[in-house]
C-alpha cells in the first residue's frame, strides 16, 4: 500500500539547534515528495519539492531536504532554528501523473528560547 | 491574486444541519481538492475535480457532495452533518500537469 510515514509526533528543539524531520514513503516506483508547513490556524505552505534530479533539494525558510532511494527517505532539514520555526510539518508525495497527495500524521515542531 | 480562498473561516452546526463550504481559485488551475485535517490524522483526500464537469471520490467521502460550478469553483456540501464531521477542511488547486498543489487557509466545522 501506498503510504507516508512521518515517525515523530512531537519535537522539541532549542532555538539556534539543528533540526532534522523524518519522512519515509512506501511506494512502487519514484515518487514525487513535497514537505508544507503549517502555522497554527493557519493553511499548508510549500516548504520544498522533490521530482528529480539533484537528490538535495533546498527550500524556502533556509530548509533542505533529501531524497534518499535506498532508504525510502526524504528528511527535512535546517541547521539553525529560529523560534518562528516552531509549526507542524507534513511531509506528502503523490506518484506521476496522479491527483491524489498522501500525507503524512504530521510533527509538530516547539523551539525553546 | 488572492490565490485559493475559503468561506466560511468558522462555522458551528447542530446535528442533522446541512450546509455548503466554498472554495475558489484565481490561478486558472484545472484541478480542485476538498481534504479533511484531524488530530494525529493529517489530511486525508475527500473529493477532487480533476477538471471542470469532473468530480472523483478521495479516501473518505462518505457523508459528502461535491459540485465543481466552474473552473474556479469547487464547493463541498454537508447534507447532514454528524459530529465525526467535525474537522478543519482545506481546499486545494493545481494547474495542468502540474504536481504542486495550493492550499486555502481552511474552515473550521464544528458539529454539535
Amino acid at each position: 500500500a501506498q503510504s507516508v510515514t512521518q515517525p515523530d509526533i512531537h519535537i522539541t528543539v532549542s532555538e539556534g539547534a539543528s533540526l532534522e524531520l523524518r519522512c519515509n514513503y512506501s511506494y512502487g516506483a519514484t515518487p514525487y515528495l513535497f514537505w508544507y508547513v503549517q502555522s497554527p490556524g493557519q493553511g499548508l505552505q510549500l516548504l520544498l519539492k522533490y521530482f528529480s534530479g539533484d537528490t538535495l533539494v533546498q527550500g524556502i525558510k533556509g530548509f533542505e531536504a533529501e531524497f534518499k532511494r535506498s532508504q525510502s527517505s526524504f528528511n527535512l532539514r535546517k541547521p539553525s532554528v529560529h523560534w518562528s520555526d516552531a509549526a507542524e510539518y507534513f511531509c506528502a508525495f503523490s506518484g506521476a501523473g496522479s491527483y491524489q497527495l498522501t500525507f503524512g500524521k504530521g510533527t509538530k515542531l516547539s523551539v525553546i528560547p | 491574486n488572492a490565490g485559493v480562498t475559503q468561506t466560511p473561516k468558522f462555522q458551528v452546526l447542530k446535528t442533522g444541519q446541512s450546509m455548503t463550504l466554498q472554495c475558489a481559485q484565481d490561478m486558472n488551475h484545472n484541478s480542485m481538492y476538498w481534504y479533511r485535517q484531524d488530530p494525529g490524522m493529517g489530511l486525508r483526500l475527500i473529493y477532487y475535480s480533476a477538471s471542470e464537469g469532473t468530480t472523483d471520490k478521495g479516501e473518505v467521502p462518505n457523508g459528502y457532495n461535491v459540485s465543481r460550478l466552474n473552473k474556479r469553483e469547487f464547493s463541498l456540501r454537508l447534507e447532514s452533518a454528524a459530529p465525526s464531521q467535525t474537522s478543519v477542511y482545506f481546499c486545494a488547486s493545481n494547474g495542468q500537469g502540474e504536481e504542486t498543489q495550493y492550499f486555502g487557509p481552511g474552515t473550521r466545522l464544528l458539529v454539535l
